[in-house]
């Protein structure tokens, strides 16, 4: 089932801020992922968190709050190449330590 | 260094065929997977694998089936197919369960 939400589409100008919220069951918790996609492309691995707080890497960074089920990945000075999907995977409810994807979040950067 | 590969890119096919699309990896990777992407669907898995022999059920595996009898590749069949499994498959690989995932560029399949 589709346990991981997720917001649909925003849209922001060059060199903003975006924040794309993720929340996810608690139950058989080993991490939460990001993955950018752009259109008509595969998946690719963005971040990975597994303790609480926020992670960094370069004008990308995602934070954990474990006991509220809670990410969010954090774009910041945004560029024309960051127009894509991002998504959310965290544990499924079907368990067997699988990872559910959310939805994705549609970004749209306009000039 | 491939990394993972998918074929055919696209493919047409008529209701009640049978297909197989082909995945392979060169990663050494344990754990590999199937998923399907359909519009406000996302990414749904349908069959997995942890290591090669051992195969399992994901979030919506009916019509599908999937073997892996070596660690580098794992095709996905669907024995009579139906027009709703019309989607874009990918196809993906870990080194272990609940890891990164690399994934493939992806099969367009259109069932008429």
């Amino acid at each position: 089932g589709q346990n991981i939400d997720q917001p649909t589409e925003m849209t922001a100008t060059e060199g903003a801020i975006v924040q794309i919220n993720c929340t996810y069951q608690t139950s058989g918790f080993n991490g939460l992922f990001w993955y950018q996609q752009h259109a008509g492309e595969a998946p690719t691995f963005l971040s990975y968190n597994v303790l609480d707080g926020l992670e960094e890497k370069g004008r990308f960074s995602s934070f954990l709050s474990r006991s509220k089920g809670y990410s969010y990945l954090l774009l910041k000075e945004l560029q024309m190449k960051d127009s894509a999907s991002y998504l959310c995977a965290g544990p499924a409810v079907y368990g067997n330590n699988r990872l559910a994807f959310g939805k994705g979040n549609q970004v749209v950067v306009i000039p | 260094i491939a990394g993972i590969t998918q074929a055919p890119t696209s493919q047409i096919l008529a209701a009640g065929r049978r297909m197989t699309l082909r995945c392979t990896q060169d990663m050494r990777h344990n754990a590999m997977y199937w998923y399907r992407q359909d519009l406000g669907l996302g990414l749904r898995l349908i069959h997995y694998s942890n290591t090669a022999g051992t195969t399992g059920k994901g979030e919506v595996p009916d019509g599908y089936s999937v073997s892996r009898a070596n660690t580098d590749d794992f095709p996905l069949t669907l024995a009579s197919a139906v027009p709703s499994q019309t989607s874009v498959y990918f196809c993906a690989s870990s080194t272990s369960s609940y890891n990164e995932q690399f994934f493939g560029p992806g099969t367009r399949l259109t069932v008429l």
